[in-house]
């Protein structure tokens, strides 16, 4: 079956300090790879993807994710964290279709 | 301009009425989506709609009944509603992969 795991349901880090979330999804031939944020009671934005290409991708406010198909993983990346940060991360997969099938989040926290 | 709206942002109704909550989205997308969000955060699709017609239907009771009057609406109306349909609905529209959501509507049943 078609699936996507966040090992992490949590994550506390403290400002400035790098962080990673992880991303695993079930392998498929074609896959496109995407990371939402989700702030308190907001809906959610778009933070990178992956459709093809470079593997490296990145993000307008310092964020970068990997594709690595042979660990079937697209994990998310900061090298310093804001309070800002502070919220829901979700990966997401979409194999080929037009359903997009989403992580069980990860709850970034970030303190002073 | 909002890209994908959503009405109203908060609902709070007793069991067994039946309403509607609305999308509108005016990015052009030729598809559109409701997602039911849990108490958990866990993020499921309920509908896809392709140019008003339906494309993915996943294991939704039939109480819920999506309408799609034109490719830029896609409305949803609940039946009965029960304690469990409690939850945050975030429609969204796609293009090329790449979702938009709307600010979610936040349903409680009492």
């Amino acid at each position: 079956a078609q699936s996507v795991t966040q090992l992490d349901s949590q994550v506390p880090v403290f400002e400035e300090a790098p962080v990673e979330l992880r991303c695993n999804y079930s392998s498929s031939v074609s896959v496109y790879l995407f990371w939402y944020v989700q702030y308190p009671n907001q809906g959610l934005q778009l933070l990178l993807k992956y459709l093809s290409g470079s593997t490296l991708v990145e993000s307008i406010n310092g964020f970068e994710a990997e594709f690595n198909k042979s660990q079937t993983s697209f994990h998310l990346r900061k090298p310093s964290v804001h309070i800002s940060d502070t919220a829901e991360y979700f990966c997401a997969v979409s194999y080929n279709t037009d359903k997009l099938i989403f992580g069980t989040g990860t709850r970034l926290q970030v303190f002073p | 301009d909002t890209a994908v709206s959503q009405t109203p942002k908060y609902l709070v109704t007793q069991m067994g009425n039946d309403k509607s909550i609305k999308c509108e989205q005016n990015l052009g997308h030729d598809t559109m989506y409701w997602y039911k969000q849990d108490s958990k955060k866990f993020l499921k699709i309920m509908f896809s709609y392709n140019n008003k017609e339906l494309i993915i239907n996943e294991t939704v009771p039939n109480r819920f009944s999506p309408k799609s009057p034109d490719k830029a609406h896609l409305n949803l109306h609940i039946n009965s509603l029960e304690l469990g349909d409690s939850a945050v609905y975030f429609c969204a529209s796609s293009y090329s992969s790449e979702a938009f959501f709307g600010q979610g509507t936040r349903l409680t049943v009492v």
